[in-house]
């Protein structure tokens, strides 16, 4: 079993619609969750931090249930330039290590 | 402007010769690594280092080399490349570790073709 999961995808949304991606992780002992985003071709930069109590920023929530050991992250109003493949990442506790999920694709359409 | 540099970008080698892969990085950041992306399989780690002189082995060390004989330089080795290594190759770096904060910087990446 991967230590961390994600549909694939591509996920085709118009502009405006909102869309949710899951992703779960297999160690109960990991520690810190991130969202990544990738752009074609292009280096992954950190999207946000997932907090166990939830966190937004502008358009983007993350989420984070460690009982059920998923991460969701939830992107309102989408807009073209959202399209991407989004990463989800997750680090154990004392591990200098960051483990990345293999990434949900995103197009967004006019 | 705050960056992380990789050379070559693009390159197509045949199996044995020797090839580095350089990495610098301009914000003094002590964490240094270098993971590989592969379809369908991610982003994995092939080793990464916490301090000049200390480097440690990731989930995919098998067949290549580092060093960090410098804060701001790290580069990966292929001593014998295959073809299996054909991959594309990430440097990142990140202020002190990675388990607070997961904040790494990438650099653009290196895609690397074993013939």
């Amino acid at each position: 079993r991967k230590e961390v999961e994600q549909d694939p995808g591509p996920f085709n949304v118009p502009e405006g619609a909102t869309v949710a991606f899951n992703c779960t992780y297999s160690n109960s002992a990991s520690q810190s969750f991130f969202w990544y985003r990738q752009d074609c071709r292009k280096e992954p930069k950190l999207l946000m931090s997932v907090y166990s109590s939830g966190n937004e920023d502008g358009r983007f929530t993350a989420q984070l249930n460690r009982a059920s050991q998923y991460i969701s992250l939830l992107i309102r109003d989408s807009k073209l330039s959202d399209s991407a493949t989004y990463l989800c990442v997750v680090n154990m506790a004392g591990f200098q290590k960051l483990v990345f999920g293999t990434g949900t694709r995103l197009l967004v359409s006019p | 402007e705050a960056q992380v540099t990789q050379n070559p970008r693009y390159l197509i080698t045949v199996t044995g010769k020797k090839l580095t892969v350089t990495c610098s990085q301009n914000m003094n950041h002590e964490y240094m690594s270098w993971y590989r992306q592969d379809p369908g399989l991610g982003l994995r780690q092939i080793y990464y280092s916490m301090n000049v002189e200390v480097t440690d082995k990731g989930d995919v060390p098998e067949g290549y080399k580092v060093s960090r004989k410098e804060k701001r330089n790290f580069p990966l080795i292929l001593e014998s490349p295959s073809p299996n290594q054909t991959s594309l190759y990430f440097c990142a770096s990140s202020l002190g570790g990675v388990s607070n904060t997961g904040e790494l910087f990438f650099g653009e990446g290196s895609r690397l073709t074993v013939l």
